[in-house]
């Protein structure tokens, strides 16, 4: 157990359908960050905070996605109108500033049906 | 669980047998390098990490070796578990970035 925690584990739904993932990183940690990760493949970024303000946003992301993490704490990732393609593993990762290690989440497995 | 080492390379290994894993970066302005283990249906676990002021580290077990001229990472693993088994990434992080560029990873499979 890293210390990060993520909120589902496995999520199924339609094609759609809204979802949202929790992630709650390791409580010292000021920068959280989002990766996607489809089979066979390494992890790719998708955004990332330090404290509340979010600083980077990947080209991957497109405008049904988006991400909050409104006191600097946990973090939400909502993807609006979900699609097939975006069926995958969703990891969120805490550190503590820039160049130090990423520890990461079990993720949430999102299956668009 | 799942598998998240489809088509990947593989390196097959006795258990005992100390495994050399490797991987080519891709940005010369990376300057901090980590490698993480992914076991089935289970999140990236960090392994060790290197900076680019150095070329070798060492940590129980495992040691990274560094080789900026070619953009080239190792990770040994000495005396290979059966519990070692898993995917493999590399990672780097570009200076001035924050974020991590995966490698592809490789599949290590360890036989008893």
């Amino acid at each position: 157990d890293t210390g990060v925690s993520q909120n589902p584990r496995h999520k199924i739904t339609k094609r759609g359908q809204n979802v949202t993932f929790r992630c709650d990183p390791i409580s010292e940690h000021n920068r959280l960050y989002w990766y996607r990760q489809t089979l066979g493949q390494g992890p790719e970024f998708l955004t990332y905070f330090q404290n509340e303000a979010q600083l980077e946003k990947s080209r991957l992301l497109s405008d049904r996605f988006s991400a909050e993490r409104p006191k600097g704490s946990f973090s939400t990732l909502e993807i609006q109108r979900t699609e097939q393609g975006d069926s995958a593993m969703y990891l969120c990762a805490s550190s503590l500033g820039r160049g130090n290690i990423q520890y990461f989440g079990a993720g949430t497995r999102l299956s668009v049906l | 669980g799942e598998s998240v080492g489809l088509h990947l390379p593989t390196l097959s290994v006795q258990e005992g047998d100390n495994s050399i894993i490797n991987c080519a970066y891709s940005n010369s302005a990376s300057d901090y390098f980590i490698w993480y283990k992914q076991e089935s249906g289970k999140g990236p676990q960090f392994i060790i990490d290197i900076r680019s002021n150095m070329d070798k580290r060492q940590g129980q077990r495992v040691t990274v070796l560094l080789n900026k001229t070619v953009k080239h990472l190792s990770l040994q693993i000495a005396a290979t578990q059966p519990g070692d088994s898993a995917v493999y990434f590399c990672a780097e992080n570009p200076y001035g970035y924050s974020t991590l560029t995966f490698g592809k990873g490789t599949m290590l499979l360890v036989s008893p």
